[in-house]
């Protein structure tokens, strides 16, 4: 049971360019999440998804674009990266229910240049 | 503004003595509150939550955490700390504006250091 998957584990992107941050869940879950987690700043939701076809923004999502194509997968696009979105980056899933806890991937650790 | 604060960046403990990392919390209405723990280069894992019901809440690796309502607190507790739990600890607070899913509000971490 690998839970939730992230790849790739690591990146180095030069300022501008593109990319996209993958992650799946095998558990059925409706919701899934996007973070970002910087030194001394907890994390701090950048997009969210409650279900198939449906994305909204969370805390930080400027410079940030999302996907959610169907239940398992929920991808992260950065069109042009900027030094400030250097960070490592997490995907969490959790099931339908406000007292559901949260399931971590672990990580896509992003530099860029 | 809804919060969490973890007030110590780090917490020093000898192995086999007791442990608490704090955590207060600010939100409208009644809170469900979340305990993380994050190994290195390891996304956060489930500890502990506590929707409702009795103040003391066991979780996994005999951890357990006690909300106190007045002081707006849910303090983690073990009884016997082992080198293996030094980690990144975070406190998390359903956002109670958060509607049909769960947006949770991290604090910013403690650090636990075991020591042998």
């Amino acid at each position: 049971n690998a839970g939730v998957t992230q790849t790739p584990k690591f990146q180095v992107l030069k300022t501008g360019q593109s990319m996209t941050l993958q992650c799946a869940q095998d558990m059925n879950h409706e919701y899934m999440y996007w973070y970002r987690q910087d030194p001394g700043m907890g994390l701090r939701l950048i997009h969210y998804s409650v279900g198939e076809g449906t994305t909204a923004k969370g805390e930080v999502p400027d410079g940030y674009n999302v996907s959610r194509l169907n239940k398992r997968e929920f991808s992260l696009r950065l069109e042009s990266a900027a030094p400030s979105q250097t960070s490592v980056y997490f995907c969490a899933s959790n099931l339908v229910g406000s007292n559901q806890p949260q399931h971590f991937g672990d990580g896509t650790r992003l530099s860029i240049l | 503004a809804q919060s969490v604060a973890q007030p110590e960046d780090q917490v020093n403990v000898a192995e086999g003595n007791p442990l608490t990392v704090k955590c207060t919390y600010s939100v409208s209405g009644n809170p469900y509150l979340f305990w993380y723990v994050q190994y290195p280069n390891r996304g956060l894992q489930f500890l502990l939550k506590y929707i409702t019901g009795d103040n003391l809440v066991k979780g996994s690796y005999g951890f357990e955490a006690e909300f106190n309502k007045s002081q707006t607190s849910f303090h983690l507790k073990k009884p016997s700390a082992l080198v293996s739990d030094s980690a990144l600890y975070f406190c998390a607070v359903r956002d109670t504006f958060s509607g049909g899913y769960n947006k949770l509000i991290f604090g910013a971490g403690t650090r636990l250091a075991v020591h042998p």
